[in-house]
């Protein structure tokens, strides 16, 4: 069964530090995505970067890059120069191809609640 | 481009009354799907519509939620009768025709809160 696990309930960084969220995953599948999403006191889902089983690079969007260790099951997402409105929690997900008669569906870990300190 | 909108963000309801949560997705995206969080657990896939079509209703917790998209466009989700362990955040999400790699874009989330 796919799992992803997400081993930090709280992380701590200060204002302008790097940071790793770390989410490592299960399946016996050989195409798949992981997904980073940060959802703030507000309440919305946001998306930050996708990462595709196939790529041999890692994903990069701006300050957010995913650092994609396939033969370790290992998706971390890497935040650098923290900022104070990167407070919120940070779930890990993974998505599995469609297939005929199937549907994709994103699997979640339980999350890391990110507070950024000034 | 208006994102995924969920109505009503907030709802608290009695025991045994019926709530309906809309979803409107992201115009022209044929995938919606419906999601829920219960405190302090994960999110969890509930079903996934292709334009009005059910694709997957394999997450739905059982005969009290009702799911329709009528038309292809915005989505209903109803519970009745509501019970307590119903309360949690309920998400609604679309994407673009089918593929893996499709960004799946969340709404805000509707909370839900049975009494």
């Amino acid at each position: 069964a796919q799992k992803i696990t997400q081993t930090q309930p709280g992380m701590f960084v200060q204002e302008k530090e790097a940071v790793t969220l770390d989410c490592t995953y299960d399946t016996s599948d050989q195409s798949y995505g992981l997904f980073w999403y940060k959802q703030p006191s507000s309440g919305e889902m946001i998306f930050l970067i996708y990462q595709g089983s196939y790529d041999e690079q890692n994903a990069t969007e701006g300050r957010y890059s995913l650092n994609f260790q396939k033969a370790r099951k290992s998706a971390n997402l890497v935040i650098s120069a923290s900022q104070l409105g990167d407070s919120a929690m940070y779930f890990c997900a993974m998505i599995f191809p469609l297939q005929e008669g199937g549907s994709e569906k994103l699997v979640f870990g339980k999350g890391t609640k990110l507070t950024v300190n000034p | 481009e208006a994102g995924v909108t969920q109505f009503p963000s907030h709802s608290v309801i009695e025991k045994g009354q019926t709530v309906t949560l809309r979803c409107d997705p992201i115009s022209g995206h044929d995938n919606l799907y419906w999601y829920r969080r219960v405190m302090g657990k994960e999110i969890k896939f509930l079903l996934h519509f292709v334009k009005e079509s059910k694709q997957d209703e394999s997450g739905m917790p059982n005969n009290r939620f009702l799911a329709e998209r009528t038309g292809g466009t915005y989505s209903t989700l109803k519970v009745q009768p509501a019970e307590l362990e119903d309360s949690g955040v309920y998400f609604c999400a679309s994407s673009q025709e089918g593929g893996g790699g499709n960004t799946i874009y969340f709404g805000e989330g509707s909370w839900l809160t049975v009494v």
